[in-house]
């Protein structure tokens, strides 16, 4: 699977959107960028995916650079409960199996 | 949507003995399944990949004997921590992904285990 590199921590005040980057430059033509984010001692949450095209739901919003090698993942009014650690993953096939592994991650720190 | 219910949520053993942390997919078929374990404050750590009737595939430096996986069927994977230590306390997480997506990887709500 790709590796992906992400900023590892964030700021945003509450209203305001946040805008969180992620650089996945070994990025295969067939492979979609995933985002995740998790809240203190839960499951990670999916929130958003994408292959080339730029993606909204009512969550987020997900701009995917034309080489694909970035993406961003926009919340666009953050709130506190936004606070979380969230995840850019592009999983890849490994060995005939697909492969889902987690980077660092950003610490988004929603400020009142 | 899919939703993956992760069983028991927290749990405390004794040590040297075995326990099992169960994994379903309530609303789908899922021919893969993932489980992590996580540290605090650090990110998921992926321990082994298995699909629906094969063995699992772990990674490099998971013990395969002490960390038994089974994928029973398409909505039931078991973890199976055996002779479990102090060290093995963790927060552990399955996910599952549905048959016939492309997408889609769904995370249980993860469980707590406390060796003493």
């Amino acid at each position: 699977d790709a590796k992906t590199t992400q900023p590892p921590s964030m700021d945003c005040a509450e209203g305001r959107a946040a805008n969180l980057p992620c650089n996945h430059s070994t990025i295969s033509g067939n492979e979609y960028v995933y985002w995740y984010r998790q809240i203190h001692s839960q499951g990670p949450q999916y929130i958003i995916h994408g292959l080339k095209n730029n993606e909204t739901n009512e969550m987020a919003s997900l701009i995917i650079t034309e080489d694909r090698k970035s993406s961003t993942l926009i919340l666009p009014h953050a709130t506190l409960r936004d606070t979380a650690v969230y995840y850019c993953i592009v999983p890849g096939d490994s060995g005939g199996y697909q492969k889902v592994t987690f980077g660092t991650g950003t610490k988004l720190q929603v400020i009142p | 949507g899919a939703v993956v219910s992760q069983h028991p949520s927290w749990v405390i053993c004794k040590s040297g003995t075995s326990v099992k942390i169960e994994c379903r997919s309530l609303d789908f078929q899922a021919t893969t399944m993932f489980w992590y374990r996580q540290f605090p404050k650090q990110s998921l750590m992926l321990m082994a990949t298995s699909n629906e009737g094969s063995k699992a595939t772990y990674e490099q430096g998971v013990e395969k004997d002490k960390f038994l996986i089974n994928h029973a069927s398409l909505t039931l994977s078991t973890l199976t921590v055996t002779s479990a230590h102090p060290e093995d306390s963790s927060f552990y997480i399955c996910s599952a992904r549905e048959v016939g997506r492309n997408y889609g990887y769904t995370f249980g709500s993860g469980t707590r285990l406390t060796v003493v």
